[in-house]
């Protein structure tokens, strides 16, 4: 069962341009949403992350909306550059005190940034 | 080196073969994790582990995976009688401490059965 729905699947984006990817959750027991950043033969990471108590989040380039009634957020990349060119994959998490905190991923978005 | 380091970084075995994988967390880290990703998709979940514990475990994770965490320290996934579907990128990733949720991800074992 998929409960964490990332679009699109590709994206290519000019540089300095806005990129914008989606993501919808199904399971109202998340509560932390991280964006993890994935080049070809590394592993994930951490790029931003935001509870549900906050519509936005901003660390440089790079922002996080969030909508909690629509069970929807979404990573922004303000100046996209080149080296921006990676794999992006949005997640989920329910923070229980003593248990595994899983992330759910989405499927990932690959983004291309043109010179 | 501060990282997570997974070996091998490849490896490509036979179908029936057994495989083993090892992660080195980030040394006071003590909760470990197994992800798996296959191509073009995101991680998912197979197992964790709280010190030497094995707390929680996936239903993607069949008779066939064993996962060991001796002395709380690195960690090995052992696959046996290996499938062409379990073809896939064998993530490991630890974070610090209940109230940290950040991973911190290795580079992966990327398992080819041919």
């Amino acid at each position: 069962q998929q409960q964490v729905k990332q679009s699109p699947q590709s994206l290519i984006v000019q540089k300095g341009g806005i990129s914008i990817i989606n993501c919808a959750y199904e399971n109202t027991a998340f509560d932390y949403f991280p964006w993890y950043q994935q080049f070809p033969g590394k592993g994930p990471a951490l790029l931003i992350a935001i509870r549900p108590d906050v519509s936005e989040k901003k660390e440089g380039r790079f922002t996080i909306s969030f909508n909690k009634s629509a069970k929807q957020f979404s990573l922004h990349i303000m100046d996209s550059q080149p080296g921006d060119s990676a794999t992006y994959f949005c997640a989920a998490m329910r923070r229980e005190y003593q248990g595994a905190q899983k992330l759910v991923f989405g499927q990932g978005t690959r983004l291309t940034i043109n010179p | 080196d501060t990282g997570v380091s997974q070996n091998p970084r490849h490896k490509i075995t036979k179908r029936g073969q057994n495989v083993t994988f090892r992660c080195d967390p980030i040394s006071e880290h003590n909760r470990l994790y197994w992800y798996r990703q296959t191509l073009g998709q995101g991680p998912e979940f197979l197992t964790y582990f709280q010190n030497e514990a094995q707390l929680e475990k996936s239903r993607l994770l069949s008779d066939r995976f064993s996962a060991e965490r001796p002395k709380g320290s690195f960690s090995t996934l052992e696959i046996q009688r290996t499938e062409q579907g379990d073809s896939a990128m064998y993530l490991c990733a630890s974070s610090a401490r209940q109230g940290s949720y950040g991973y911190t991800f290795g580079s992966g074992t990327r398992l080819t059965v041919v």
